[in-house]
């Protein structure tokens, strides 16, 4: 079966760090992106991993451990305008097919 | 100038109907994507098509049926829509490659009364 878990819901301070886990069990794994959406609106790409290791984009980083089936989204500098949720999916199979997890509603205080 | 776009933004409508929905990219990609995401927010593929082409087709009821008449536009018939159609609706395309990145489109919010 295919199956992605992230937290449903956590709180961060602005200013300050949080890291956002996800993991999964899929028949097939070619890569993992991190989508980020604001309520009312379409998802948006923030970050792929295909190998293991950390990818960095600016105050987002995101990393893959592929034998581990695990993966964290980690934002720095926390903003107000980070409050949003962030949705990890995994290419599994063939054409390019996203399996999403039910998505981390962050929210972020002064 | 909109990447993926769709319309309507916003459709109510009774059960019973059939309406359906448009989308549209400019972004000179070859693979479009129709996904559905519940009231739980989860974001399901439904269909994608790829230079007009169908190539994926989850289990959805056969009320739903997409169309692609070029790989610019895909849009989406639905047939006598039930509660449980109730959705927001996402269109998505990629390019080629290796990473293939989807871009979503604004997504058109169906309510079926």
């Amino acid at each position: 079966g295919q199956n992605i878990d992230q937290p449903t819901e956590m709180t961060a301070t602005e200013g300050a760090i949080v890291q956002i886990n996800c993991t999964y069990q899929t028949s097939g794994f070619n890569g993992l992106f991190w989508y980020q959406q604001h309520a009312g609106e379409a998802p948006t790409f923030l970050s792929y991993n295909v190998l293991d290791g950390l990818e960095e984009k600016g105050r987002f980083s995101s990393f893959l451990s592929r034998s581990k089936g695990y993966s964290y989204l980690l934002l720095k500098e926390l903003q107000m305008k980070d409050s949003a949720s962030y949705l990890c999916a995994v290419r599994a199979g063939g054409y390019n097919k996203l399996i999403f997890g039910a998505g981390t509603r962050l929210a972020v205080h002064p | 100038d909109t990447a993926v776009s769709q319309t309507p933004k916003y459709l109510v409508t009774q059960m019973g109907n059939d309406k359906s929905i448009k989308c549209e990219q400019n972004l000179g990609h070859d693979t479009m994507y129709w996904y559905k995401q519940d009231s739980k927010k989860f974001l399901k593929i439904m269909f994608s098509y790829n230079n007009k082409e169908l190539i994926i087709n989850e289990t959805v009821p056969n009320r739903f049926s997409p169309k692609s008449p070029d790989k610019a536009h895909l849009n989406l018939h639905i047939n006598s829509l039930e509660l449980g159609d109730s959705a927001v609706y996402f269109c998505a395309s990629s390019a080629g490659g290796q990473q293939e990145t989807q871009y979503f489109g604004p997504g058109t919010r169906l309510l079926v009364l």
